[in-house]
């Protein structure tokens, strides 16, 4: 299947910085990237959908000035976590797309990024 | 709205026992149907699907029945081992390709 990677896999910052977490997809051209948030032992809770070229579309409460989404390229969207809390100390999912008029189409998972705000 | 309801765990099995995570969906249209497995320390990845009623997904042993009568895509696994030890997610996903997870049921299989 289509490799998606995500750097970094694990950060620690301190409270007020801001973190920028990348997700790209390897070999093939995704036109949609999707964010979720994954607390411990709980499911995925998709934060927002972006596609290449446009604003992101995010989900009922999600911050979007806080939680800042880039997807500039078909194999490139960057989540960033501005000002940063301990609130905010999660594990960050990528997901990546290539969508065709017959979909749905599969998402590829990237491995995540550990977040942890002191 | 969607919403993905999955047996709660932890579930722990012994090696070549039978394996069931039901899992029941709430949705407004026709959706197409997912199970994502999460080994320790990796991404999901998707296990099997099924996008219309009566479809079976079927993969490394696992199965799941889309059935529409009773909103149903329970997984089930005749046979499991150690490397079956996961969280395994339900999903479902309409017409706009974003995908709602059951909350995710965590699997351990023992030797």
């Amino acid at each position: 299947g289509a490799v998606v990677s995500q750097h970094p896999s694990w950060v620690i910052c301190k409270s007020g910085t801001s973190v920028k977490i990348e997700c790209r997809s390897l070999d093939f051209q995704a036109t949609t990237m999707f964010w979720y948030r994954q607390f411990p032992k709980q499911s995925l809770m998709l934060m927002a959908t972006s596609n290449e070229g446009s604003k992101a579309t995010y989900e009922q409460g999600v911050e979007k000035d806080k939680f800042l989404i880039n997807h500039a390229s078909l194999t490139l969207s960057t989540l960033t976590v501005t000002s940063a809390h301990p609130e905010d100390s999660s594990f960050y999912i990528c997901s990546a797309s290539s969508l065709v008029p017959s979909g749905p189409n599969e998402q590829f998972f990237g491995p995540g990024t550990r977040l942890t705000v002191l | 709205g969607n919403s993905v309801t999955q047996m709660e765990g932890p579930v722990t099995l012994s090696e070549e026992a039978f394996l069931t995570i039901n899992c029941t969906y709430t949705a407004t249209g026709y959706p197409s149907l997912f199970w994502y497995v999460q080994y320790p320390g990796e991404g999901l990845q998707l296990l099997l699907k099924a996008t219309k009623a009566d479809d079976k997904g079927s993969n490394k042993g696992f199965e799941a029945t889309y059935r529409k009568e009773t909103t149903s895509f329970h997984l089930e696994k005749g046979s499991v081992q150690v490397s079956d030890s996961a969280v395994y997610f339900c999903a479902l996903s309409e017409n706009d390709y974003k995908l709602s997870f059951g909350a995710g049921t965590t699997v351990t299989v023992r030797a």
